[in-house]
């Protein structure tokens, strides 16, 4: 049974460019949630989605933005990339209000 | 808003030992889930322990027990029996049961990083 799976591991962009990650969640889970994790702090809730709308959402700009598809499968992506978005990025699964959450490995992201 | 306050940054234990990693949170509601999770060098979160608010009986999972006092909004996580596996960053995590508390979401503290020596 695959976990939650996210790609790429590692990636590095400039910053003013556009970016986009993935996630596939644990097999027969329907809810995505994303992530930041900023060096030496505790991850930060991005926003979370289930049938392919957005439920709700943290603290963060329009520039976050993201996708679920049928598949469950869900995409975050970031435009007008800054240096300050430079972090981990984690995607957990879950079922629907189900209260525990599957993290994938999460994607590290340098914005130089 | 809720917050989750982790005030050691760093602890250490010998291996076969126990330590206990505080975690204090602010919250007005009175049902919700807290949490402990492990972070270790792979990066991937790791469920360690759940406490439901409305259980009085503290959570375990084999090494791994809460001490989960509501009133002082409290929830520590003694390890026993330390292992070098062990060795990670922890996070204390709360999660709300309301959509206006925000259900759908984690809010992390910001982790106590555990090292255990041989």
């Amino acid at each position: 049974d695959a976990g939650v799976t996210q790609s790429p591991t590692h990636l590095i962009k400039t910053r003013g460019q556009q970016v986009t990650l993935r996630c596939s969640p644990k097999s027969g889970h329907d809810t995505v949630s994303w992530y930041q994790q900023a060096l030496g702090q505790g991850p930060q809730f991005i926003f979370q989605y289930y049938e392919e709308e957005e439920r709700q959402r943290g603290n963060f700009p329009d520039r976050f933005s993201g996708h679920q598809f049928p598949n469950y499968s869900s995409e975050l992506n970031v435009n007008a990339l800054l240096l300050g978005d430079s972090a981990l990025y984690l995607c957990a699964s879950s079922f629907f209000l189900n209260t525990e959450a599957f993290f994938g490995q999460g994607t590290r992201l340098t914005v130089v | 808003a809720q917050t989750v306050t982790q005030s050691q940054p760093e602890m250490s234990v010998q291996e076969a030992e126990t330590v206990t990693l505080s975690c204090t949170y602010d919250t007005s509601e009175s049902d919700y889930y807290l949490f402990w999770y492990k972070q270790p060098p792979s990066r991937q979160m790791i469920l360690v322990i759940r406490q439901e608010a409305y259980k009085q009986q503290n959570a375990t999972e084999n090494r791994f027990s809460v001490n989960f006092q509501k009133a002082a909004k409290s929830f520590s996580l003694k390890i026993s029996d330390s292992q070098l596996g062990d060795a990670a960053m922890y996070f204390c995590a709360y999660r709300s049961l309301t959509d206006q508390g925000g259900s759908e979401k984690l809010v992390f503290g910001k982790g106590t990083k555990l090292t255990v020596n041989p």
